[in-house]
């Protein structure tokens, strides 16, 4: 089966760094997104790996390491604004997007 | 125009009504999505339109039903739903299809009695 876990919720505090980790199990990989989804809104893309390092756009990047089905998406200098649900995303062989259930983030000032 | 629409923002509606759920992208994207989301859950897909024709069908029940008039136009026709089917129902559009990364309308959270 196809399968992708992250941890629930997580808690961390204003002005700090995060680590959001996911691992995966899928039929194939063709790449691998993270997206970010407020309460009651549509999901925002942050990021896609499809080879192996480190991706970095300003406060966020991500990692991944196909050999470890293995991705984390790291928060720097944490703001309130950054409260919020962060999906995992793989795409298959078939080019299908599977979900993670995402974890939700809180910020404590 | 770099968003996806939807309309309307939300629908509340009983089992015997027949409503339509609009989505609308003018990013010249020639594959468009329909996602279903329960509370805390992640986007279920439903469907996929390439270029205008259907290419996946999640498996959904004959109660919804898509629609793709045009390449920027996506509705979603709704009849005889049940209270389970309550949830945010999300649009998304990509480039050309799964390989691009997909852009996602508001949503329409739809309530049935």
């Amino acid at each position: 089966g196809q399968n992708i876990d992250q941890p629930t919720e997580m808690t961390a505090t204003e002005g700090a760094i995060v680590q959001i980790n996911c691992t995966y199990q899928t039929s194939g990989f063709n790449g691998l997104f993270w997206y970010q989804q407020h309460a009651g809104e549509a999901p925002t893309f942050l990021s896609y790996n499809v080879l192996d390092g480190l991706e970095e756009k300003g406060r966020f990047s991500s990692f991944l390491s196909r050999s470890k089905g293995y991705s984390y998406l790291l928060l720097k200098e944490l703001q309130m604004k950054d409260s919020a649900s962060y999906l995992c995303a793989v795409r298959d062989s078939n080019y299908q997007l599977i979900w993670g259930a995402g974890t939700k983030l809180i910020i404590k000032p | 125009d770099t968003e996806v629409t939807q309309t309307p923002k939300h629908l509340v509606m009983g089992m015997t009504n027949k409503k339509s759920l609009k989505c609308e992208q003018h990013m010249g994207h020639r594959a468009m999505y329909w996602y279903k989301q329960k509370a805390k859950k992640p986007p279920e897909l439903m469907f996929v339109y390439s270029y205008e024709k259907l290419s996946i069908n999640e498996s959904v029940p004959s109660r919804f039903s898509p629609e793709c008039p045009n390449s920027s136009l996506l509705n979603l026709h709704l009849h005889a739903l049940q209270p389970e089917d309550s949830a945010l129902y999300l649009c998304a559009s990509s480039h050309e299809g799964a390989a691009d990364e997909q852009f996602f309308g508001p949503g329409t959270r739809l309530t049935v009695l």
